[in-house]
């Protein structure tokens, strides 16, 4: 069984830019949730997607976006990008609510 | 509002001993409570994880402690062994809100020879 898939895996945007991050859940799985991690705030929840739907929002300003398709993937939006987006954006998905989460690799974003 | 406070922040460990992370919660409404690891450049991977209906579970060699009247919960990692080397995450779900997970702020764990 596939695992969360998360692509690109590596990202190097300039301040200003705009950049869209992508997340195929485990097949089945209908949760999709979003995480920054950094060294200096860990891991943050930025959002989730539940049957294309946002269920849950973290403190993010709304330069962060999301979205999700029929197909339960789902996709991040950063625009306007800043020095402090550079992280590791996790993607996490879930068969149903209150279930356990399983995490992708991540993609790690570079702002220049 | 740091609503999980995991310690230490690092943990050195010989090989063959118990690895003990600590976390303590605020939010009273948290009930299920999961714990991740983490190599580097790989994303969060469960662990092992504990609802409030119970004081211990066990798999393996990873034990979770869990005490509701004090809001904490650790995790005890017995014949600690170099491959459990990583950075361990305590987490925190109210069920019901959705997979809204809080973190601690992680423990890097290193096991010598």
């Amino acid at each position: 069984k596939a695992g969360v898939t998360q692509t690109p895996r590596y990202l190097i945007k300039t301040r200003g830019q705009q950049v869209t991050l992508s997340c195929s859940p485990i097949s089945g799985h209908r949760s999709v949730s979003w995480y920054q991690q950094t060294p200096g705030q860990g891991l943050q929840f930025l959002f989730e997607y539940f049957s294309e739907t946002q269920r849950n929002k973290g403190n993010f300003p709304g330069r962060f976006s999301g979205r999700q398709f029929s197909n339960s993937r789902s996709e991040m939006n950063v625009s306007t990008l800043e020095l402090g987006d550079s992280a590791l954006y996790l993607c996490a998905s879930s068969l149903e609510q209150d279930r356990e989460a399983f995490f992708g690799q991540g993609t790690r974003l570079t702002v220049v | 509002q740091q609503q999980v406070k995991q310690s230490p922040q690092s943990l050195i460990v010989q090989k063959g001993g118990i690895s003990i992370i600590n976390c303590a919660y605020e939010n009273t409404a948290f009930d299920y409570f999961p714990w991740y690891q983490q190599f580097p450049g790989k994303g969060p991977a469960l662990l092992i994880a504990i609802r409030p209906d119970v004081s211990e579970k066990k798999e393996g060699r990873f034990t979770i402690s869990f005490n509701k009247s004090a809001k904490q919960f650790s995790l005890h990692i017995m014949d600690s062994q170099p491959g459990d080397s990583a950075t361990y995450f305590c987490a925190a779900l109210v069920t019901g809100g959705g997979n809204k997970l809080t973190f601690g702020t992680g423990t890097q764990l290193k096991v010598e020879l």
